[in-house]
C-alpha cells in the first residue's frame, strides 16, 4: 500500500481549464500539505490542512483552492490555469507537527500548454 | 525572511568516496532539520533528522552536524555508491517549540552524482 498516493501522476492542459489533483494518505497523520516544486526544483508549500482545518496558506493565488474533504485526503483544485502553473505538486503528510518528517507522495507533474 | 539554502548546487563523487552536501540556513527560531533525497521521478524522501539541542546524528551511513552558531547544516554520506546519486535537500521548521512554525521550509537542493 502507497503510503501518500496522489493521482493523477502526469496532466498535460491548456490555459484557462480547471484541474484537480487527488491526494490520499493512510497513515493516520494528522496533517497534510501541497508542495509545489518549480524547474529548479525548489520546494516551496502551498497549503497545510491539519484534522481538515486550513493551517498555512502561502501567498499562492486564490485560483488554487484546496478542499480536504477528511484528513486522510486533501485534494487541490486549480482554476483557470495559467503556464506558469506548469510544476510538480507534492502531497504530503506528517505527524506530532512534522516531527519525525513528512511522507511525500510521487508528485503530480502538471504540464499548461 | 526565512531562507535555507546550499552552498554547492551539483557534487560529483567516486564510488567509495565520502559525500559532504552543504546546508546553511538564517532561521534562529527553527529547532529542528531534516535532510530528504529526492531520486528522479520521485517524492523526497526522509534520510535524517536533527533537533537543534543536538549537535551530531548518526544513521546507517549518513551522518548530520548541526552548526547553530554559524547556522550551518551538513550531510555526510559514508562509502557513496551509485544509489545514491539523487537530488539532497536540506529542511527547517520550529516545530519543536509550542507556538513555532511547524512550517517545513526547503532549500534549494544539491544534486549528488556517484561516479562508478
Amino acid at each position: 500500500d502507497t503510503a501518500v498516493s496522489q493521482t493523477p501522476k502526469y496532466l498535460v492542459t491548456q490555459m484557462g481549464n480547471d484541474k484537480s489533483i487527488k491526494c490520499e494518505q493512510n497513515l493516520g497523520h494528522d496533517t497534510m500539505y501541497w508542495y509545489k516544486q518549480d524547474s529548479k526544483k525548489f520546494l516551496k508549500i502551498m497549503f497545510s490542512y491539519n484534522n481538515k482545518e486550513l493551517i498555512i496558506n502561502e501567498t499562492v493565488p486564490n485560483r488554487f483552492s484546496p478542499k480536504s474533504p477528511d484528513k486522510a485526503h486533501l485534494n487541490l483544485h486549480i482554476n483557470s490555469l495559467e503556464l506558469g502553473d506548469s510544476a510538480v505538486y507534492f502531497c504530503a503528510s506528517s505527524q506530532d507537527r512534522g516531527i519525525g518528517g513528512y511522507t511525500f507522495g510521487s508528485g503530480t507533474r502538471l504540464t499548461v500548454v | 525572511g526565512e531562507s535555507v539554502g546550499l552552498h554547492l548546487p551539483t557534487l560529483s563523487v567516486q564510488e567509495g568516496d565520502n559525500s559532504i552536501i552543504n546546508c546553511a540556513y538564517s532561521n534562529s527560531a527553527s529547532d529542528y532539520f531534516i535532510w530528504y533525497k529526492q531520486e528522479s521521478g520521485k517524492g523526497p524522501q526522509f534520510i535524517i533528522d536533527i533537533r537543534s539541542n543536538m549537535d551530531k546524528r548518526q544513521g546507517q551511513r549518513v551522518t548530520v552536524l548541526l552548526n547553530k552558531t554559524v547556522k550551518h547544516l551538513s550531510l555526510q554520506i559514508a562509502a557513496t555508491q551509485p544509489g545514491d546519486s539523487a537530488v539532497y535537500f536540506c529542511a527547517e521548521t520550529g516545530g519543536l517549540t509550542q507556538g513555532g512554525s511547524e512550517k517545513l521550509v526547503f532549500g534549494k537542493g544539491t544534486k549528488l552524482t556517484v561516479n562508478p
